[in-house]
């Protein structure tokens, strides 16, 4: 069964550096999402992505937070300058078209800010 | 302002019964709520879709119930076993034909052998 992938399992950086997460949405998906858990806390909605630019995007998402789709198969969500409360769960999750409205989860990555 | 709550932060039941778990929901129309299962230190996975128009959804030993007057989802889980163990998370879309889904916080299940 086709599955979203994430990588890495886990990152670890300093206070003040760029992090990129990767994606690899399941294939011929057409609608991309990014959100966040924070440790105990809800899933929580960041980014949404369609046609190569953001649909809709929360609050959260600041200029900090930048997404990209760079080929035909990854999606990434770039943090430019992390600070201590990024530290959280970060799930990528994608959906088949417009009139279906599952969205299928990753992994996730682990993000730690030190 | 928009809140989604779920019952209980935990949920303790026996193997064999049925566990049943609440989303209530203010300040949204939702046109379909979701429910997910979440392992520790997993993502979501999807279990049931329900539309404003369905009163009820089956799959397997899975139910799923939406009332829009009442702003409320039940999710049940029958015959429970050891494995139900997980958080539940009901979710919603909050605007038609948008994209992104509201959380709410979860209620941990554990279901005692």
């Amino acid at each position: 069964e086709p599955e979203v992938t994430q990588t890495p399992s886990h990152q670890v950086t300093q206070m003040g550096q760029e992090v990129i997460l990767r994606c690899v949405p399941i294939s011929n998906h057409l609608y991309f999402y990014w959100y966040r858990q924070i440790l105990g806390q809800k899933v929580e909605f960041l980014v949404s992505f369609y046609n190569n630019e953001i649909s809709e995007k929360s609050e959260i998402f600041d200029d900090q937070f930048s997404v990209e789709r760079p080929d035909g198969s990854n999606f990434t969500l770039k943090i430019r300058s992390t600070k201590l409360e990024d530290s959280a769960m970060y799930f990528c999750a994608s959906k088949a078209d417009r009139s279906t409205d599952t969205q299928y989860f990753g992994p996730g990555t682990r993000l730690t800010v030190l | 302002s928009q809140k989604i709550e779920q019952n209980s932060e935990a949920l303790n039941i026996q193997e064999g019964k049925t566990a049943t778990l609440t989303c209530n929901y203010t300040n949204y129309s939702p046109a379909y709520l979701q429910w997910y299962r979440q392992d520790p230190g997993r993502g979501p996975v999807f279990l049931l879709l329900i539309r404003e128009n369905e009163k009820e959804k089956r799959k397997e030993r899975l139910k799923v119930t939406f009332d829009t007057t009442l702003k409320q989802s039940l999710f049940h889980i029958t015959a429970s076993q050891p494995a139900d163990s997980a958080t539940y998370l009901c979710a919603l879309d909050p605007s038609t034909g948008a994209n992104n889904l509201f959380f709410g916080t979860g209620t941990r299940l554990t279901v005692i052998p």
